[in-house]
């Protein structure tokens, strides 16, 4: 079964960029992925799912500020002109042997 | 739109059972497999158990097999989890997310119910 591992926080100034990573342990390094936004207080939300490949495929009404890309066994979220309702923790899903995965999370800070 | 509505939570004594529902709509319930997602005060997601569309295909994770089992019933378009044994460690926020296609990523999530044990 794959392991997600990603960095616990992360910080970035309003109105700049920021990239989040998580890492798929191997031989799983091929697997696609899926990003999950938690707001303070709220339920997940579903962001995109990221291929293998690089692709990506936002969910309903996920502005185009968030994008996804790959590089080996590392998957990207980059949030690019990041607002404060963007503080929130993310976290990285993935699936295998039937069951579902899920990453540490990471906690980003809007500064 | 796509909703999906947790209910059945409460304080229970562990050992003590409890069943959760979700209950969906805006989209053909019986087509999607359903998974149940859970999250300890302060801590990060958790998945507990997942039902294909037809309950042919059911996985759980390691720390509720043989006490919890998931169902539906498609004609109500409710997902359900029976929680038996509880134990103070299962005490979390309880979700139910749609899956996109049948292996693959959740994309849509209900607002969660609270089980403690306690």
């Amino acid at each position: 079964q794959p392991v997600l591992t990603q960095s616990p926080s992360a910080s970035a100034s309003l109105g700049a960029s920021v990239k989040l990573t998580c890492t798929l342990s191997s031989p799983y390094t091929s697997y696609g992925i899926a990003w999950h936004q938690q707001q303070p207080g709220k339920g997940p939300r579903y962001l995109m799912r990221v291929t293998g490949n690089g692709g990506h495929n936002r969910g309903d009404g996920i502005p185009d500020r968030f994008a996804g890309s790959s590089s080996g066994a590392e998957r990207y979220l980059t949030i690019s002109s990041v607002q404060s309702e963007d503080e929130a923790d993310y976290y990285c899903q993935t699936w295998g042997s039937g069951r579902g995965v899920f990453g540490g999370g990471t906690r980003l800070t809007v500064l | 739109q796509v909703q999906l509505v947790e209910s059945g939570g409460g304080v229970v004594q562990p050992g003590g059972s409890l069943r959760l529902s979700c209950t969906a709509s805006g989209f053909n319930f019986y087509s999607y497999a359903i998974h149940w997602v859970r999250q300890a005060p302060g801590r990060g997601l958790e998945w507990v158990a997942v039902t294909s569309y037809n309950e042919v295909t059911k996985s759980y994770a390691d720390s509720v097999k043989g006490r919890f089992t998931i169902s539906r019933d498609n004609s109500r378009n409710t997902l359900y989890l029976q929680m038996n044994d509880l134990r103070t460690e299962d005490t979390a926020f309880y979700f139910c997310a749609r899956d996109a296609d049948g292996s693959g990523p959740l994309d849509y999530w209900g607002r969660g119910t609270l089980v403690t044990a306690s």
